[in-house]
């Protein structure tokens, strides 16, 4: 398997504009998160998913964030509109069942200018 | 709720001295425990996991976890530090629903 995969790697867009980040998780794991990365707030759990359904979303920062997770194999983290401070580094992660590591992938820097 | 904290930022080492990463948790039910690095421009990788059983869990590069549930710690450890070893350290808690939540990191710097 290819691990996690995110697209874009990286991404920089005007303030206002819609971003959508992707996610294709490792085959067969069973559970889905998202999280940002900055250097004042360290790494927040924004939302996770157990087999396509979102179980705690209570890190989604505000309404304009929201994520969906349509079938096993794909996710997405959506932020309408943008606004600088939403820039960093965002990751999407997958894992087995509970007691497992969670794999990574390689993260989208996002930039709101 | 559940929570996990690393109370140093930094911790700096000398090459071949042990080093130890601190980490503590607070979790309702049985704790799942893990240690993640992040090098530069990278994701975390996974380095080692306490599910149950031994209070010493061993991992990836040498590094070792001993569980302490009394203390509520996770503290990672190496008897000798390389440079290489230089990156930022996350300790993590996940609980019985599976959700995993992370420390504020502590950047590791060893020193030749």
């Amino acid at each position: 398997d290819a691990g996690v995969i995110q697209s874009p790697r990286h991404e920089v867009t005007e303030m206002g504009q819609e971003v959508t980040l992707r996610c294709k998780p490792i085959s067969g794991h069973d559970y889905l998160f998202w999280y940002r990365q900055t250097m004042m707030r360290g790494l927040e759990l924004l939302i996770y998913f157990n087999n396509n359904v979102p179980i705690d979303d209570s890190g989604m920062p505000e309404d304009r964030f929201s994520a969906k997770m349509p079938n096993a194999s794909f996710s997405t983290l959506k932020i309408q509109p943008s606004e600088p401070r939403d820039s960093a580094v965002y990751f999407c992660a997958s894992s087995l069942r509970e007691g497992s590591q969670a794999f990574f992938g390689q993260g989208t820097r996002l930039t709101v200018v | 709720a559940q929570s996990v904290a690393q109370p140093e930022d930094q911790v700096n080492v000398a090459e071949g001295n042990p080093l130890t990463v601190k980490c503590t948790y607070s979790v309702s039910g049985n704790p799942y425990l893990f240690w993640y690095v992040q090098y530069p421009n990278r994701g975390l990788q996974f380095l080692l996991k306490y599910i149950t059983g031994d209070n010493l869990v061993k991992g990836s590069y040498g590094f070792e976890a001993e569980f302490n549930k009394s203390q509520t710690s996770f503290h990672l450890k190496k008897p000798s530090a390389l440079v290489s070893d230089s990156a930022l350290y996350f300790c993590a808690v996940r609980d019985e629903r599976g959700k995993l939540i992370f420390g504020q990191g502590t950047e590791l710097s060893v020193k030749p």
